[in-house]
């Protein structure tokens, strides 16, 4: 069965950081992009953060480009994201997804909540 | 403001089709068929329905069907189910500053 699971949410204070994981099992992490996205209480879903295959291509929605880095590991099988200078707009739930398909995102873990609030 | 625009809901009545309209741009729905949709029922993770316009992954049911016209990509949903009450988003490639776009998202009311 493929999954993904995250970690690495929390609370944080404004301008303060956390580093998101993603651990992947029962597929070939290696052989996709992947993506982050978010959703905010109560609102609709919003793509964040993309990564190739070998981790040397990566994408960013404009209001996280600069304070956001997205990487990851193959050999650990994992993905990451970075982010730094939070702001209030940016608590979320934050997913790890897989690009299963041409910019479609086919399995998505469940989530870790980013609250940043002081 | 969500880069797509989708009606904020749409209602039906048991086993009546309805349908769900996802307007973009040339730059992203007009220019590639790279429209994705994509089901989420309250609390829960979000499941793809549709890739690349028109594509269901293996285990979505039929009833749901792709499609696009110029600037608008359409979710209908055929024999509407009860269980089909959720959140509906539409998504897609997009040629400007940002990869992937999203729409606001469609809430479904079976009545």
């Amino acid at each position: 069965e493929v999954q993904l699971v995250e970690s690495g949410g929390g609370l944080v204070q404004p301008g303060g950081s956390l580093r998101l994981s993603c651990a992947a099992s029962g597929l070939t992490f290696s052989n996709f992009y992947m993506s982050w996205g978010r959703q905010a209480p109560g609102k609709g879903l919003e793509w964040v953060a993309k990564v190739n295959q070998d981790g040397s291509e990566k994408y960013y929605v404009d209001s996280v480009k600069g304070r956001f880095t997205i990487s990851r590991d193959n050999a650990k099988k994992s993905l990451y994201l970075q982010l730094n200078s939070l702001r209030g707009d940016d608590t979320a739930v934050y997913y790890c997804a897989r690009d299963g398909y041409n910019y479609a995102l086919d399995v998505w873990g469940q989530g870790t909540t980013v609250i940043v609030s002081s | 403001q969500s880069a797509l625009t989708q009606p904020a809901s749409v209602s039906g009545s048991p086993g009546q089709s309805i349908t769900i309209s996802c307007t973009g741009s040339s730059s992203d729905v007009g220019g590639y068929d790279y429209v994705s949709w994509y089901q989420q029922h309250p609390g829960k993770v979000p499941k793809l329905l549709i890739h690349d316009v028109t594509n269901r992954p293996s285990g979505v049911s039929d009833r749901f069907f792709g499609s696009k016209s110029g600037n608008t990509a359409s979710l209908t949903i055929s024999g509407l189910q009860a269980e089909d009450e959720a959140d509906y988003y539409c998504s897609s490639y997009s040629s400007g500053t940002t990869n992937v776009v999203f729409g606001g998202g469609t809430r479904v009311a079976v009545l």
